[in-house]
């Protein structure tokens, strides 16, 4: 079975900061993976996806940055962190174009 | 481009009556599925329909929708609404043949006593 995890669970950090936010998935081969941002009472934002190892794209412009280092891992990142930046962050796999989303449990990030 | 509406941002409904979540969807693919997923508070969404069959009804949990190319929606409904439905549901399609999928704006359910 494909399990999904992320990490960490929660964080609070400081405006300026730097920030890295990880997913991996275990049991799939070569998953479609996702980020989602969803500002605290708003509605869930796509800001990268990646079909493949090493190849990323950028949906949503909010100064973050995205990886796939390997086939398994998406990571999440900025160097400086803005006080918007603060919500929900959702990673997500899928196999194929019409199979369902699978979203890890979350990471919620506080900037202060 | 390919799109998704849900018109109604919040929707209050009284326990035990009926409600009807709508979706429109614009896409230039004929061969899609579609998706609601549920997110109750402080939770991931989690996947509540899918559909990819023309006219077909699609139930799970107390819901059902049909997807209905001719007037492309997608709409969610439920006879009989529960407390624990409150929620915010999102409508969401594949886009095209791309690792891209496009969510609503998402319709927060509010069901009071």
């Amino acid at each position: 079975a494909q399990t999904i995890h992320q990490w960490p669970v929660a964080e609070i950090k400081a405006v300026g900061s730097p920030l890295s936010l990880g997913c991996t998935i275990k049991g799939k081969s070569s998953p479609n993976l996702y980020w989602y941002w969803q500002a605290t009472g708003g509605t869930l934002q796509q800001l990268f996806y990646s079909i493949t190892v090493g190849q990323v794209e950028s949906v949503v412009q909010l100064n973050l940055s995205a990886s796939r280092p390997k086939d398994d891992q998406f990571i999440l990142s900025t160097e400086k962190l803005l006080l918007s930046h603060s919500g929900f962050y959702l990673c997500a796999w899928r196999g194929t174009m019409n199979e369902r989303l699978f979203f890890g449990h979350g990471t919620k990030l506080s900037v202060l | 481009g390919d799109s998704v509406t849900q018109t109604e941002g919040l929707v209050t409904v009284t326990e035990g009556l009926p409600v009807m979540l709508n979706c429109t969807y614009q896409t230039a693919y004929s061969d899609v599925a579609f998706f609601w997923y549920v997110q109750y508070l402080n939770e991931a969404p989690k996947l509540l329909l899918r559909s990819s069959t023309d006219n077909k009804r699609t139930e799970h949990q107390g819901f059902h929708a049909t997807l209905h190319k001719s007037s492309s929606s997608f709409h969610l409904q439920k006879s009989s609404v529960q407390l624990s439905d409150s929620a915010l549901y999102y409508c969401a399609l594949p886009r095209g043949n791309t690792g891209k999928l496009i969510f609503g704006l998402g319709t927060t359910l509010q069901v009071q006593p």
